[in-house]
């Protein structure tokens, strides 16, 4: 199973960019990328996936890696709501749907 | 996006007591659905795949006499701790797979908060 890395925390200001990092050095060329977030006491919501091209959605954008080895979450302009724990996942297997959380990144986005 | 409803959003017990909680599939048919837990300041645990139909897999190391899953349809499976311990307080969350394919995300419940005394 590929494992992830992220940094334990990170702060932001309000109205700057938010790049939250992730290595994922042992992924398989099947597995998707997700990314998740979770507020205090809330279940995670989804934000966005890839398998090898960056994407972008209303949410944020993905910036994989040409060797898909690590990617990035960006946050175009980060408001204080988008304070977080930020996980980046990679999907256990091709045809299953376990997402197994690491320890993620802990977002405080500042006034 | 699909929603993904659990309840009761926390309880309180006594201990030795059994707690069931539900996950339910609000707008589309969940084959398929996770149970996860999550202690305070930690990271979420999977602890079971809920097939419907079928018999709940288990992670290793988690005690399925101790936490019965059923899944009798396609938009409800149900989390049971048994004779429940201080030990099971903790953050449940259910999840469930939106729609097939390759591309499908788990949408996730606002998850239950088990305090057991």
């Amino acid at each position: 199973d590929a494992k992830t890395t992220q940094p334990t925390s990170m702060d932001c200001a309000e109205g700057r960019a938010a790049n939250l990092p992730c290595n994922h050095s042992t992924i398989s060329g099947n597995e998707y990328v997700y990314w998740y977030r979770q507020i205090h006491s809330q279940g995670p919501q989804y934000i966005i996936h890839g398998l090898k091209n960056n994407e972008t959605n209303e949410m944020a954008s993905l910036i994989i890696t040409e060797d898909r080895k690590s990617s990035t979450l960006i946050l175009p302009h980060a408001t204080l709501r988008d304070t977080a724990v930020y996980y980046c996942i990679v999907r256990v297997g091709w045809n299953t749907d376990k997402l197994i959380f690491g320890t993620g990144t802990r977002l405080q986005v500042f006034p | 996006g699909a929603v993904v409803s659990q309840h009761p959003s926390r309880v309180i017990c006594k201990s030795g007591t059994s707690v069931k909680i539900e996950c339910r599939s609000l707008d589309f048919q969940a084959t398929t659905m996770f149970w996860y837990r999550q202690f305070p300041k930690k990271s979420l645990m999977l602890m079971a795949t809920s097939n419907e139909g079928s018999k709940a897999t288990y992670e290793q190391g988690v005690e399925k006499d101790k936490f019965l899953i059923n899944h009798a349809s396609l938009t409800l499976s149900t989390l049971t701790v048994t004779s429940a311990h201080p030990e099971d307080s903790s953050f449940y969350i259910c999840s469930a797979r939106g729609r097939r394919g390759d591309n499908e995300k788990l949408f996730f419940g606002s998850g239950t908060q088990l305090s057991v005394l």
